[in-house]
């Protein structure tokens, strides 16, 4: 399994430029996620997905937006790139939660993101 | 809303010492989970612990414990026998009652491991 992929590994953006960061699992997670790691910070959830068609805000959303059209996929858009989101972007997946079970999110790689 | 604490920005440890690494948390939910993570300078996030709020027992996976005190909302990580390859970033992170699926991170202790 090649767990949690994520691509590119690094981009710079003109300001008002758009991209999508590309996420993709193989482990049938139902739950997907997007977080922003600014420097010398913890990261900050930015978008989730509990499954499908299904998702919602985190704690830092705007300026972004997501879709989930199939279990393994769960892009991030930006559409007007500006320099407050320079950062390190880390997409993460995890297996619907057991009573009493371990559990863990898995972590891709990260994105490193640059707008000039 | 959920809250991690962390208040260690960086600690020094000599190799072979065991250390602790301070993490408090906050929620209102009578269910949650307590996560640690290690980045290393690479950058990538490597899960290495998890603690269940209703786990009677302590966590532990290898060389790393967490010391769970739920009466004071304490999660705190415990390397024993330091090496060097432990120097990283370690996140404490929390999530919250089911459909309360977010985790929410503290701001990291810098581990340097001294030979």
């Amino acid at each position: 399994n090649a767990g949690v992929t994520q691509t590119p590994k690094f981009r710079i953006l003109k300001i008002g430029q758009s991209m999508t960061l590309q996420c993709t699992q193989d482990m049938n997670h139902n739950y997907m996620y997007w977080y922003r790691q600014d420097p010398g910070m913890g990261l900050k959830l930015i978008y989730y997905s509990v499954g499908a068609g299904i998702t919602d805000k985190g704690e830092v959303p705007n300026g972004y937006n997501v879709s989930r059209s199939t279990t393994e996929d769960f892009p991030l858009r930006l559409e007007l790139a500006a320099p407050s989101q320079t950062s390190v972007y880390f997409c993460a997946s995890s297996s619907i939660r057991l009573a009493g079970g371990t559990e863990t999110q898995y972590f891709g790689p990260g994105t490193r993101l640059l707008v000039l | 809303a959920q809250k991690i604490t962390q208040t260690q920005p960086g600690m020094f440890v000599q190799e072979k010492e065991a250390v602790t690494l301070d993490c408090t948390y906050d929620t209102s939910d009578q269910s949650y989970g307590l996560f640690w993570y290690k980045q290393p300078s690479s950058g990538e996030m490597i899960f290495l612990i998890y603690q269940g709020s209703y786990d009677e027992q302590n966590a532990t996976e290898g060389r790393y414990s967490l010391n769970f005190q739920k009466a004071r909302k304490s999660a705190n990580l415990v390397i024993s026998a330091s090496q060097l390859g432990d120097s990283a970033m370690y996140f404490c992170a929390m999530r919250g009652d089911f459909g309360n699926e977010k985790l929410t991170f503290g701001t990291g202790t810098r581990l340097t491991i001294i030979p």
